[in-house]
């Protein structure tokens, strides 16, 4: 139990489908993050909030929107997706975004399929 | 940017040690981190080092950094089974960043 809990686990959706991605951590954190795992490259980081305001959007499509409605919550909205958008979709949070130790705590993600 | 380079598969004999290597290219990383990643589940912060020490060890892992090489290890000890996963080692993306810059993973495959 890593204190951040993502739903669902698993996700098939259509093209045209609209579907939302969540996430929520228990750990008194400030920062959240989406990231996206795909076979054979390294983790691409996708949106960062820090204290519900996003202060990093990494050139995301806009077929994916973020929500943090609070610290403890973090939502990915999907509208329109691609085949080549099918991945592993990683919540992560952290104390706050200072330079200090840092480490990142992962949910156990979400596998994203589109048909 | 920062560059994060490891070795992509590492197979040991179970009771032998693992050794996974990373190079990275900001010298001017805090704190290093690596994590385990299991089949179906998210990464899971294992250890890390502040730049400023040599060796950390905590119980059957050893991290060691070589700052004038940028080289970050994880020894793990009497390798079970159980290690069987995908390792991570994340680095600060710059000088006072928040962002971790990942390497693509080491698979370590424990032979029985």
């Amino acid at each position: 139990e890593t204190g951040v809990t993502q739903t669902p686990r698993h996700l098939v959706m259509g093209m045209t489908n609209k579907k939302s991605l969540k996430c929520e951590q228990h750990l008194g954190h400030n920062a959240m993050y989406w990231y996206k795992q795909s076979a054979k490259k390294p983790l691409e980081l996708m949106f960062v909030y820090n204290f519900k305001e996003q202060t990093e959007n990494n050139s995301v499509p806009s077929r994916f929107s973020p929500e943090c409605p609070n610290s403890s919550h973090l939502f990915l909205h999907l509208h329109t997706l691609q085949p080549e958008d099918s991945a592993l979709y990683l919540c992560a949070s952290s104390q706050d975004l200072t330079e200090r130790n840092q480490p990142q705590h992962f949910g156990d993600g979400t596998r994203l399929s589109i048909l | 940017g920062e560059d994060v380079e490891q070795s992509l598969f590492l197979s040991v004999r179970e009771g032998d040690s693992s050794v996974i290597n990373c190079t990275y290219t900001d010298s001017s990383s805090t704190y290093l981190y690596w994590y385990k990643q299991e089949p179906g589940a998210g990464l899971q912060l294992l250890t890390y080092i502040f730049s400023n020490m040599d060796m950390k060890q905590d119980q059957r892992l050893t991290v060691l950094l070589n700052k004038k090489d940028k080289h970050l290890s994880l020894r793990i000890a009497d390798t079970q089974t159980g290690d069987s996963a995908i390792y991570f080692c994340a680095v600060p993306s710059g000088a006072g960043s928040y962002q971790l810059t990942f390497g693509k993973g080491t698979k370590l495959s424990v032979i029985p």
